[in-house]
């Protein structure tokens, strides 16, 4: 069973360019939820996405915003690129739902922004 | 008060020694808990979870939580070099993951 894909591993962007980035969860799961990942913060919770539906989101501006398709598949887009949004951004899918399920995550996509 | 807090490390061990990693958590009510393993260019992977309080082992691995502290404990025995690697404690509620900042530990061998 293939697990979570995510694309791009790597990319280079510059301050106020937009970037998207894309997660194809394990076959099955319907639940798909984004985390940014820092040094200094950890992993901080975006977004949660269940049947196309967005259920919960985290507390980062409007800048960040997802959306997800009827395979499940889901994008994260982040408009106006900031010096403080290079992280790693990784995906998760679950199957039961974010409360008791274990979270698959993918090997993330690597931002840098200069 | 972030809902969960972990020691920063990093932590450095020579091999075969026990090693000990620590949370703590703001809701008494928090009752599922988790420790995910994260390798170097790799995303988190489930290493156990336990339920309310007590001891649960796999292996080399004993996760712990003590309520009345608020303590969530990690116990790795016997550590290796391939232990070597990011460790968060998690918790989940109302459809997201509150993750501990991890501790980067090193096996040295």
């Amino acid at each position: 069973k293939a697990g979570v894909t995510q694309t791009p591993r790597y990319l280079i962007k510059t301050r106020g360019q937009q970037v998207t980035l894309s997660c194809s969860p394990i076959s099955g799961h319907r639940s798909v939820s984004w985390y940014q990942q820092t040094p200094g913060q950890g992993l901080q919770f975006l977004f949660e996405y269940f049947s196309e539906t967005q259920r919960n989101k985290g507390n980062f501006p409007g800048r960040f915003s997802g959306r997800q398709f009827s395979n499940s598949r889901s994008e994260m887009n982040v408009s106006t690129l900031e010096l403080g949004d290079s992280a790693l951004y990784l995906c998760a899918s679950t199957s039961r739902g974010q409360n008791t399920g274990e979270l698959f995550f993918g090997e993330g996509s690597r931002l840098t922004v200069l | 008060q972030k809902e969960v807090e972990q020691d920063p490390g990093p932590l450095s061990v020579p091999e075969g020694a026990i090693v000990s990693l620590n949370c703590t958590y703001s809701n008494s009510a928090f009752q599922y808990f988790m420790w995910y393993r994260q390798y170097s260019r790799k995303g988190p992977e489930l290493l156990m979870y336990t339920y309310s309080s007590g001891n649960k082992e796999d292996g080399r691995f004993t996760a712990q939580v003590d309520k009345s502290s608020k303590y969530i404990s990690l116990f790795i025995r016997d550590s290796q070099p391939s232990d070597s690697a990011t460790y968060l404690c998690a918790h989940p509620r109302s459809n997201q993951f509150y993750f501990g900042t991890g501790t980067s530990l090193t096996v040295i061998p």
